[in-house]
């Protein structure tokens, strides 16, 4: 299975800071990735999918980059609303695998 | 709007059988793909299983092979997942999830993500 490694695990941020969370895959997925927001007890959010196209309805302070093996989830003004863990998930092969999560916390 | 409700979650001994459902609106289900995925206390995702909109293929992740079955009731809207042989460590909240994409499995070209996802059921083994 493709093993996808985020870091860091936990990131401790201000309001209005720029935000970036890096996602390594074990082998090339070319650009078949997508990254998630969680918030405590809520199901899972889709935010970026193809590694950088942004999902309906999500703002655009959101932004993906990468392909390969290399990718970045950037979020360019943190606001109150995006406390909360970041998932990104490979869909190049039929076994689907997650990051271990980024949690963004209060500075 | 698509919604997906999940149900069937509760407590059961180990070595127990559970069966979890789905009820899908909002969108043409059996156009779809459908996904399970599992998240146990405090940690993270895990993809559970997968099955094509006319069922003709399903996935599953190892850890559940041969004691999971997934299926889909295209005339009713609904998802379901067979639990046998329950394990502690399949204690978990479980998603159901739409897929969305293109591509064909029948070729190794399909490339989906999951795009809309239930409030999800608790599954607690324990005895």
């Amino acid at each position: 299975d493709i093993q996808m490694t985020q870091s860091p695990s936990t990131l401790s941020a201000s309001v209005g800071d720029r935000v970036t969370i890096t996602c390594r895959a074990s082998q090339s997925i070319s650009s078949w990735l997508a990254w998630y927001q969680q918030k405590p007890g809520k199901a899972p959010k889709l935010l970026i999918y193809r590694a950088s196209s942004l999902e309906s309805g999500v703002p655009s302070r959101f932004s993906g980059s990468g392909s390969g093996t290399e990718f970045t989830l950037t979020i360019s003004s943190l606001q109150p609303d995006d406390f909360a863990t970041y998932y990104c998930q490979q869909y190049n092969t039929y076994r689907w695998t997650f990051g271990q999560g980024t949690k963004v916390e209060i500075k | 709007e698509v919604q997906l409700v999940e149900s069937g979650g509760g407590l059961v001994k180990p070595g127990g059988s559970l069966r979890l459902s789905c009820a899908a609106s909002g969108f043409t289900f059996s156009s779809y793909s459908m996904n399970w995925v599992r998240q146990a206390p405090g940690k993270g995702l895990e993809w559970v299983s997968s099955v094509t909109k006319s069922s003709d293929y399903k996935y599953y992740a190892d850890s559940v092979k041969g004691r999971f079955t997934i299926s889909r009731d295209n005339a009713q809207n609904s998802l379901y997942l067979q639990m046998n042989s329950l394990r502690a460590e399949d204690t978990a909240v479980y998603y159901c999830a739409k897929s969305e994409g293109a591509g064909y499995f029948y070729d190794s070209s399909a490339r989906y993500y999951f795009d809309s996802w239930g409030q999800g059921t608790l599954v607690t083994v324990s005895s």
